[in-house]
Formats: C-alpha cells, structure tokens, sequence
C-alpha cells in the first residue's frame, strides 16, 4: 500500500473545526482512503473512508482532492474526547492495514 | 458499526508463564484476523494475519513458536505468547475486516513481571 505523510500533532480549541491533513502522491486508482483514530489505551476507532467524492457521517467529514494526492479530515466541532492520534491509511486489498505516526491531536478547552 | 471483542483487557503475568488472548467478531464473521503489537509512544506494528482453518502467516521477525495463534472458528481467533519475559510486555491489538473498514478489539495490556 503507498505512504502517506501526516503531520505529528496538531493543537485545537474546543468547539472550534479541526482539519487534519494527510498526503499521499503515490496513491493509486484503487486505493480507498481510510481514516482512524486511538484514544490513549484503546485500540483504533473507523471514522471514515473514501474513494474519490467527499464523505460526511456522524463522526467526520473527509474531503479528497481532485488528483487524490491529498485528503482531509474535519472534525467540525472539536471536543475534549476527540483528542486522540488520527490515522491516514491508503489500503485497496482488504489485507491488513499498515499504520504510520498518525496525528496526535491535542484539544484545549 | 462492526464490533470486535477483544479479552482480557489487561494481564499481569509471571516471567516464563504463558498468556492466552482472545479475540472475538461479534456480529459478523471474520475468516481472516490480524494481530498488532503497540509499544509505548509508537504506532501499530502487525505481527501475524490470522486465517480461519489454517496456519497464520507471521511478519518478519516475529518468532511462531513464541506467539502462537489458533483460528479455529470464523468468529475466534486467539493470540498465546508462550514463556513470556519483560521485554514483550505491549499492548496488543486484534483487528477484523468487515469490508471495506477494519474494525479493531479495544486491546489488551500484557504485563511481564
């Protein structure tokens, strides 16, 4: 599965709108882009995936750029349980998932 | 959502005793799991791929004898560290696909002492 390239950590304000980055020049026509996340001590968390259109659902947005070099992840208003390290990870096979540094982000109130 | 169950959360055992975890599909059926290994401030790193009926295919470097896994239904999959030292005190973490997202068992937390 290609690479992406996600930021270490991120700070944000409460109630405010988070957008995480994620980048991913090698992706390939068919590779879904998945995210997840983990709260401390707990295993990853599905928040959302997509192909090539934006997604919303309950958790999250994720908007996909044109040329899918790149996605984002908006968290529309940020809480203090939403502090958690967020995965981008590229996957087309079904197969394991291969995990990077994720995101750490911090959520101040 | 999918969920999968995974127990106990977390374990403390005496060095060279073994350790079994379990990991259960709950509402679906899963031929193929996956085990994951997380040490402290790292990501996950998977150690083997789980498959219902057959043997597990294990990652470079991760020793079979020492973590032995057993598929034997298409909702179980258990994960046994043998003769368990110190050093493979971690988090570890089973995970299911239920296509196309995986969905991952809450982890548990094995102590070596």
């Amino acid at each position: 599965d290609a690479k992406t390239t996600q930021p270490n950590s991120m700070e944000s304000n409460e109630e405010e709108p988070v957008h995480l980055p994620c980048n991913h020049s090698t992706i390939s026509g068919t590779d879904y882009i998945h995210w997840y996340r983990q709260l401390p001590s707990q295993g990853p968390e599905y928040v959302i995936h997509g192909l090539t259109s934006n997604v919303n659902n309950r958790m999250a947005s994720l908007a996909i750029a044109e040329d899918r070099k790149s996605s984002t992840l908006i968290l529309h208003r940020a809480t203090l349980r939403d502090a958690a390290v967020y995965y981008c990870i590229l996957n087309n096979a079904g197969n394991m998932l291969t995990f990077g540094g994720g995101t750490r982000l911090m959520v101040k109130p | 959502g999918a969920v999968v169950s995974q127990h106990p959360s977390w374990v403390i055992c005496k060095s060279g005793t073994s350790v079994k975890i379990e990991c259960r599909s709950l509402d679906f059926q899963a031929t193929t799991m996956f085990w994951y290994r997380q040490f402290p401030k790292q990501s996950l790193m998977l150690m083997a791929t789980s498959n219902e009926g057959s043997k597990a295919t294990y990652e470079q470097g991760v020793e079979k004898d020492k973590f032995l896994i057993n598929h034997a239904s298409l909702t179980l999959s258990t994960l046994t560290v043998t003769s368990a030292h110190p050093e493979d005190s971690s988090f570890y973490i089973c995970s299911a696909r239920e296509l196309p997202a995986a969905f991952f068992g809450q982890g548990t937390r094995l102590t070596v002492v």
